[in-house]
């Protein structure tokens, strides 16, 4: 069974521009999660979708936004990027709440 | 809403002693509880779980949790460290409804030869 994909590995960007990170759930799965981990402040929820709607989001700006597509991938897009943006963002999916399978993650550097 | 706290956020064991990694939870009713292990680079993997079953839980890797209600603990440990076991550790708790998981702040484990 494939793993939780998220594309790209690595992503650089500039201040002020956009970046949009994709996620592919395990088969079978309706449910994506949308991680920021940075550097010192562990976990911190972003997003969740489940069958296509946003069920319920963190404690984030509007800038950070995202979508499910009708095969249940997601993608996230943050705008107007700031320096403190920069972190690990990881993509969990799940079959049914009480478990979340992550991917790799994508490393998102500002400068 | 919940909170998991994460004691210790460096730990150091040398290879082959105990590891004893601390969680606790607030909730108002019993959680699913759950570890996760994520390594350098990687993302997480998770090592075992506690959905209102047996309280103590067995994972992978020879680590082993037990849910104590009266203590609202969640404490990892494994008898014998091993050098592969250097990691960060997550502890996480999810409420029934799957709303959201709240994730401790994490332990980094460091295995000294």
């Amino acid at each position: 069974e494939a793993g939780v994909t998220q594309s790209p590995t690595h992503l650089i960007k500039t201040r002020g521009q956009q970046a949009t990170l994709r996620c592919s759930p395990i088969s079978g799965h309706t449910s994506v999660y949308w991680y920021q981990q940075a550097l010192g402040l562990g976990l911190q929820f972003l997003l969740w979708y489940d069958e296509g709607e946003e069920r319920n989001r963190g404690n984030f700006p509007p800038r950070f936004s995202g979508r499910q597509f009708p095969n249940y991938s997601s993608e996230l897009n943050v705008n107007a990027l700031e320096l403190e943006d920069s972190a690990l963002y990881l993509c969990a999916s799940s079959p049914d709440y009480n478990e979340q399978f992550f991917g790799p993650g994508t490393r998102l550097t500002v400068l | 809403a919940q909170s998991v706290t994460q004691l210790g956020s460096h730990v150091s064991v040398s290879e082959g002693a105990l590891v004893l990694l601390r969680c606790n939870y607030s909730s108002s009713v019993p959680p699913y509880l759950f570890w996760y292990v994520q390594y350098p680079n990687q993302g997480l993997q998770l090592l075992l779980k506690y959905t209102s079953a047996a309280t103590l839980v067995k994972g992978i890797n020879g680590f082993e949790a037990e849910f104590k209600k009266s203590e609202t603990s969640f404490h990892l440990t494994k008898p014998s460290a091993h050098m592969s076991d250097a990691a960060e550790y997550f502890c996480a708790v999810s409420d029934l409804a799957g709303n959201q998981f709240y994730f401790g702040t994490g332990t980094s484990l460091t295995v000294i030869p």
